[in-house]
């Protein structure tokens, strides 16, 4: 199996520039997150998914679009890049998700380093 | 706003030798998480301990939680250079579906 998998590995845009991060799971997990890691500020939750056709915003949103449209993929656009979305981006999906509590823990992809300039 | 903290935020410690990260958190939970990362890589589970639940084994690994006080700690025994990695503790809030990372603990084995 190959997990989940990110691409691209890095990234650089100019800003006002427009992409989007790709994140494939072939585990067949309904949850699926985006997490940016940024220096001295841990894991921050952008986005999650706890299906196909359901999206949620996280702790960061702003200047994030995602959707969901197969169980295996969760995009992350970025609109219109700026200096402080220079980070690393990484993708997450759980299987198991009941009621309203996630029960298990996330598996990673390799993650993606965008810089903005 | 993150959910958990661990203390102390770097260690270094001699091969051999054990390991003991604590992480504090604000809010009651559904499970408590470890994570591994090492460099330039994505996080690796290492431990999930329910909120019934006050401690849990794996291997070389012992996570401890007190919801009276709302901690946790992780310790690794016997500590490795394969050890080296920063450690995160994270939360699911109870009645929530999100997973609230800390800032990390940066953990150097010296072989």
């Amino acid at each position: 199996n190959a997990g989940v998998t990110q691409t691209p590995k890095f990234q650089v845009l100019k800003t006002g520039q427009s992409m989007t991060l790709q994140c494939a799971q072939d585990m067949n997990h309904e949850y699926m997150s985006w997490y940016r890691q940024d220096p001295g500020m841990g894991l921050r939750l952008i986005h999650y998914s706890v299906g196909a056709g359901i999206t949620d915003q996280g702790e960061v949103p702003n200047g994030y679009n995602v959707s969901r449209s197969t169980t295996e993929d969760f995009p992350l656009r970025l609109l219109s890049a700026a200096p402080s979305q220079t980070s690393v981006y990484f993708c997450a999906s759980s299987s198991a998700y009941s009621g309203r509590s996630l029960n298990s823990p996330l598996h990673f992809g390799n993650g993606t380093r965008l810089t903005v300039t | 706003s993150q959910q958990g903290e661990e203390d102390p935020q770097a260690l270094s410690i001699q091969e051999g030798e054990n390991a003991t990260m604590n992480c504090s958190y604000k809010t009651s939970i559904n499970n408590l998480q470890w994570y591994r990362q090492n460099s330039g890589r994505g996080l690796v589970h290492l431990i999930l301990i329910r909120s019934n639940e006050r401690e849990k084994h794996s291997g070389r690994l012992r996570v401890t939680l007190d919801t009276s006080k709302k901690s946790s700690s992780l310790l690794i025994t016997a500590s490795r250079a394969a050890d080296t990695a920063s450690y995160f503790c994270a939360t699911v809030p109870y009645g929530n579906n999100r997973l609230a990372f800390g800032k990390g603990n940066q953990v150097v084995v010296i072989p």
